[in-house]
């Protein structure tokens, strides 16, 4: 159980362009799932807090016009890096928790590499 | 803020052999959990443990425990009888009672020898 997916696994696209990705909770429905950043041998920098039915709640310096995020379903949450440039290259890692449980785990996407050219 | 520091950047161990890798937390509250989760070369985040604060217990999973001293505000992870998939990045992460965030440590690198 407690499995979160996400797609694509690797996207290279051209600097100007959107890049969509999505995170899904396969077995369990997600009130909240989360967004992070990854650099490489560095810790997961939190970019934002994603409610189904609400506005997302981003972190301090993390541009919303940049990053949108939508989360519509229980299960489904979307990040879209729009206008890239090389400069968002990285791995983006989503996770999810389980609305139904108390406990506060996060259970993680297996990420997405993004490469800007 | 709370702030979780991991000391260690680095850590290696023998296959078979044990390894403690540390983390110390900094918080005003009461109540909140604590994790450890292994990324292997993979990038998957896996979690190994989780511990809730009230539980005076400390928690194992198989191979894994913890050492949670709540006053010290410490939460180490003992690894027994290492084994070579165990080689990975490790972070400690904390979540307050009342909130959704977890906030990170910068990781350990754990490199088991054979």
């Amino acid at each position: 159980g407690a499995v979160v997916s996400q797609h694509p696994s690797w996207v290279i696209c051209k600097s100007g362009t959107s890049v969509k990705i999505e995170c899904r909770s396969l077995d369990f429905q997600a009130t909240t799932m989360f967004w992070y950043r990854q650099f490489p041998k560095q810790s997961l920098m939190l970019m934002a807090t994603s409610n189904e039915g609400s506005k997302a709640t981003y972190e301090q310096g993390v541009e919303k016009d940049k990053f949108l995020i939508n989360h519509a379903s229980l299960t489904l949450s979307t990040l879209t890096v729009t206008s890239a440039h090389p400069e968002d290259s990285s791995f983006y890692i989503c996770s999810a928790r389980d609305h139904e449980l108390a406990e506060r785990t996060q259970y993680f996407g297996p990420g997405t590499r993004l490469l800007v050219l | 803020a709370q702030t979780v520091t991991q000391s260690q950047p680095e850590m290696s161990v023998q296959e078979a052999e044990t390894v403690t890798l540390s983390c110390t937390y900094d918080t005003s509250e009461s109540d909140y959990y604590l994790f450890w989760y292994k990324q292997p070369p993979s990038r998957q985040m896996i979690l190994v443990i989780r511990q809730e604060a009230y539980k005076q217990q400390n928690a194992t999973e198989n191979r894994f425990s913890v050492n949670f001293q709540k006053a010290a505000k410490s939460f180490s992870l003992k690894i027994s009888d290492s084994q070579l998939g165990d080689a990975a990045m490790y972070f400690c992460a904390y979540s307050a009672e009342y909130g959704n965030k977890l906030v990170f440590g910068a990781g350990t690198i754990l490199r088991v020898k054979s």
